[in-house]
């Protein structure tokens, strides 16, 4: 079966900490993977997608396709950090892209402390 | 640009009645999809709306149903409503079909009652 997984739902760090929200997937292809998150009060957007292999805020996220893993790392976290991150590969069967959908792990609330 | 906009933000409604949520992508997107967020399950797929036809659809009754309009605008209905549908009900646009960048709207708070 398709999935995503963040086997954490609660991750606490002190400021400057390293952080590293996990995500695993369960795809026999090669999916399209992306960072989401949601600060408190603000509406979901997108942090960084694996394919541009950019750094946003200080996070980056490699892709690990022998593990099946896109974990999202930052080396010093910031109490601005602090904040609901969802995991999101599109999954799904066929050719074309009518099958495929984003599909959303159940997220990691991660709070940084001072 | 404007972002994507919801209507109404917050929704108080009984069992058995029905709803109807709209939803106005980014000018220029052509897709939406909808999503459920409740505290238990997470942020779960409804279907996604591209040039007016349903393209892909989530493990949802058919009690949820939905439609897009000419100029991309979307509606979701939920008919008989339960007290369990009670959550954020959240629209995002994209470009293009199949999961591309989306961007997400402030959502809808149904509440049933």
């Amino acid at each position: 079966a398709q999935r995503v997984t963040q086997p954490e739902k609660l991750l606490s760090v002190f400021k400057g900490a390293p952080v590293e929200l996990k995500c695993n997937y369960s795809y026999s292809g090669s999916p399209e993977l992306f960072w989401y998150v949601q600060y408190s009060r603000q509406r979901l957007q997108l942090l960084l997608r694996h394919i541009s292999r950019e750094s946003i805020k200080g996070f980056t996220a490699d892709l690990n396709k022998g593990e099946t893993s896109f974990h999202l790392k930052k080396p010093f976290a910031q109490e601005e950090d602090s904040a609901m991150y969802y995991c999101a590969p599109i999954l799904g069967v066929g050719s074309g892209g009518s099958n495929y959908k984003l599909t959303f792990g159940k997220g990691t609330l991660l709070t940084v402390n001072p | 640009k404007a972002g994507v906009t919801q209507t109404p933000r917050y929704l108080i409604k009984t069992r058995g009645q029905q709803v109807t949520l709209s939803c106005s992508p980014i000018s220029g997107h052509r897709s939406v999809s909808w999503y459920q967020q409740t505290p238990g399950q997470g942020l779960q797929f409804l279907f996604e709306y591209f040039s007016e036809t349903q393209r892909n659809k989530g493990n949802f009754p058919g009690r949820f149903s939905g439609r897009q309009f000419s100029n991309s605008r979307s509606e979701m209905n939920v008919s008989t409503l339960e007290l369990g549908d009670s959550a954020l009900y959240l629209c995002a646009s994209s470009w293009g079909q199949g999961g591309y960048e989306q961007y997400f709207g402030p959502g809808t708070r149904l509440t049933v009652t």
